[in-house]
């Protein structure tokens, strides 16, 4: 079974529009990270955002906020006021187990393109 | 720069030749990871140390790859009588091995794009 789904294989938004991009996830351990990163043309991996499994809040990072439901594992990046510049692989990726614990899985991802 | 390096940035080489990749993590990480990515394709974690030691191996990295961290510093990745199916960018990445937040989040270094012919 996959652990980490992403369902969008393409998005597309407006400029200054408001984007979701969904990530589901699959864990028993209770205890785990929720990473989404950014990967442009030029290939560097760029973290974003994370929410650990214990927070009770949702996690925000400027114009990214991620919307986290534990019951339905889900954990979907949500970016305010889409920038050309956002246009972008995202992938979504989760951590199991404690710090000692280094099992890190990365989704398939979900390629968004900002238009003008 | 105090970013993760790697070098080289690109590597063309024929099949059954021996290859070898180094990262430079950040400097006050004491974890660095390996990953390969395919293409249209997430990250697939390979190997990951905690200082000088090897502490997990994917299935992935088969007998043909071996991983090096010797000094705790920077670390290499070999891939021995490379077959096409190794083409990839492959990805090194380093954390902290605590942070308060436990987030512990991996900063990733531009990767080796690795073309065997």
């Amino acid at each position: 079974a996959q652990k980490i789904t992403q369902t969008q294989p393409g998005m597309f938004v407006q400029e200054k529009e408001a984007v979701t991009l969904d990530c589901t996830y699959d864990t028993s351990d209770p205890s785990y990270g929720l990473f989404w990163y950014k990967q442009p043309s030029s290939g560097e991996m760029i973290f974003l955002i994370y929410q650990g499994s214990y927070d009770q809040q949702n996690a925000t990072e400027g114009r990214y906020s991620l919307n986290f439901q534990k019951a339905r594992k889900s954990a979907n990046l949500v970016i305010s006021a889409s920038q050309l510049g956002d246009s972008a692989m995202y992938f979504c990726a989760m951590r199991e187990g404690t710090n000692y614990g280094q099992n890190f899985v990365f989704g398939p991802g979900t390629r968004l393109s900002v238009l003008p | 720069d105090t970013g993760v390096s790697q070098d080289p940035r690109h590597k063309i080489t024929k099949r059954g030749q021996n290859v070898t990749f180094r990262c430079d993590p950040i400097s006050e990480h004491n974890r660095l990871y390996w990953y390969r990515q395919t293409l249209g394709q997430g990250p697939e974690f390979l190997t990951y140390f905690q200082n000088e030691a090897q502490l997990e191996k994917s299935r992935l990295l088969s007998d043909r790859f071996s991983a090096e961290r010797p000094k705790g510093s920077f670390s290499t990745l070999e891939i021995q009588r490379t077959e096409q199916g190794d083409s990839a960018m492959y990805l090194c990445a380093s954390s902290l091995s605590y942070s308060r937040e436990g987030r512990n989040e991996q900063f990733f270094g531009p990767g080796t794009r690795l073309t065997v012919l």
